[in-house]
């Protein structure tokens, strides 16, 4: 079993959606949270970066993390066609990069 | 403008061959890493460095070699011992390698094995 499980869609939503990416995890240790955004044949950047539980918001994007329920959400509000990429989630327990577990992705069309 | 650079974009090596994929970044990052990503499954981490001429394995480091001869510099070679070698490779930088989470990723070399 992963220690990070993702949902790798494709997933296809019309704009203006409220689109939900979510990751699961077993490790209860990991206490840092991060997703990144991929747009094809690039590397991917960082979007928003929680610790522990809680919510955290920029703009359209929500994060949200479950630790009770070993489980992270990304929201996307209004989506927008340029929202179209593969979303990625990361954890860690001591938040050094060099820890980081990766989720495999889920793919993402916001359709126009 | 700041940012990592690799090369090549694109890469096709026959079976027996090494190739060294080339990564320079102009952030001064003190730590550079080297994923590799495959359908399917997450970033997993070949090597990294936290300063110059120190370099630690990853989770896959089998079959890879690096070098830190220079701050800006992170070379990997896929050698012929890599039994699965076509890939997605992905460098990246971040300030310290204890630094919150915080990855700089180039775009990304493809390798392909004839």
């Amino acid at each position: 079993q992963k220690e990070v499980e993702q949902d790798p869609g494709p997933l296809s939503v019309p704009e203006g959606a409220i689109v939900s990416l979510n990751c699961t995890y077993s490790n209860s240790a990991f206490q840092y949270f991060m997703w990144y955004r991929q747009y094809s044949r690039k590397g991917p950047e960082l979007l928003m970066y929680t610790y522990s539980s809680g919510n955290k918001e920029d703009g359209r994007f929500t994060a949200q993390v479950d630790k009770s329920s070993k489980y992270i959400s990304l929201f996307i509000r209004d989506s927008q066609p340029s929202d179209s990429a593969t979303y990625l989630c990361a954890m860690s327990r001591s938040g050094s990069a060099r820890q980081l577990t990766f989720g495999s992705g889920t793919q993402l069309t916001v359709l126009p | 403008d700041g940012g990592i650079t690799q090369s090549p974009k694109y890469l096709f090596r026959k079976e027996g061959q090494n190739v060294t994929l080339s990564c320079e970044q102009n952030l001064n990052h003190d730590a550079m890493y080297w994923y590799r990503q495959d359908p399917g499954q997450g970033l997993r981490l070949i090597y990294y460095s936290q300063i110059v001429n120190d370099f630690q394995k990853g989770d896959i480091a089998e079959g890879y070699s690096v070098s830190r001869e220079k701050k800006e510099s992170f070379p990997l070679t896929v050698t012929s011992a890599q039994k699965n070698p076509t890939a997605f490779y992905l460098c990246a930088s971040s300030r310290t390698s204890a630094n919150t989470g915080e990855l700089f990723f180039g775009e990304g070399s493809r390798l392909t094995v004839l």
